[in-house]
């Protein structure tokens, strides 16, 4: 089947700087892209979407950019806070199914 | 607006036996779709409810099973109960005209 950057690497960073947690996906089909937030003992949380007819869409303090040639989805997250520190998802979906195909997730650890 | 709620939050069950966990979507919500997540295999797609159809069924065996209600709650049934049945279930749910998908805590079941 289709898969979504399955690896979980961990990526830690300062308090304050900018994180950037990348993403591969394989079905070129798919045309709405999620990234979801999951803290330990949590449900994913959304954080940020987008559809493929746009490259970049920013929202508080996070910017998710698509690139269709590559097939590559990166979010941003901004000031990067402890409270950021989670296991975060991207997730793909195609017009083939109502159905989301996730990635293996990134830990991203913010050191105080 | 209360998010998606599920129960049990906590399960353990015996080799053999059945499961049911319930799924209370987001109000307004239609539609329901069911994860397992596991370290293994991560977040993987069982089915999903539109209107009390199953419209998306993922690559899980027969023992998997689901149904939803005219109020839009969903329940997934688990027969014969395996140690790799082991996993936390998703819920998630959206809006008809949306493809954004929220999801509850999950139900964490334990097979002994």
């Amino acid at each position: 089947g289709e898969s979504v950057g399955l690896h979980l690497p961990t990526l830690s960073v300062q308090e304050g700087d900018n994180s950037i947690i990348n993403c591969a996906y394989s079905n070129s089909a798919s045309d709405y892209f999620i990234w979801y937030k999951q803290e330990s003992g949590k449900g994913p949380q959304f954080i940020i979407d987008i559809r493929s007819n746009m490259d970049k869409r920013q929202g508080q303090r996070v910017t998710v950019l698509l690139n269709k040639t590559v097939k590559h989805l990166s979010l941003q997250i901004a000031a990067t806070q402890p409270g950021d520190s989670a296991v975060y998802f991207c997730a793909e979906m195609s017009r083939a199914g109502n159905m989301l195909t996730f990635g293996g997730g990134t830990r991203l650890m913010v050191k105080p | 607006k209360a998010g998606v709620t599920q129960t049990p939050r906590y399960l353990i069950k015996t080799r053999g036996q059945q499961v049911t966990l319930s799924c209370s979507p987001i109000s307004g919500h239609r539609s329901v779709s069911w994860y397992q997540q596991t370290p293994g295999q991560g977040l993987q797609f069982l089915f999903e409810y539109f209107s009390e159809t199953q419209r998306n069924k993922g690559n899980f065996p027969g023992r998997f099973s689901g149904r939803q209600f005219s109020n839009s709650r969903s329940e997934m049934n688990v027969s014969t109960l395996e140690l790799g049945d082991s996993a936390l279930y998703l819920c998630a749910s959206s809006l008809p005209s949306s493809d954004t998908q929220y999801f509850g805590p999950g139900t964490r079941l334990t097979v002994l």
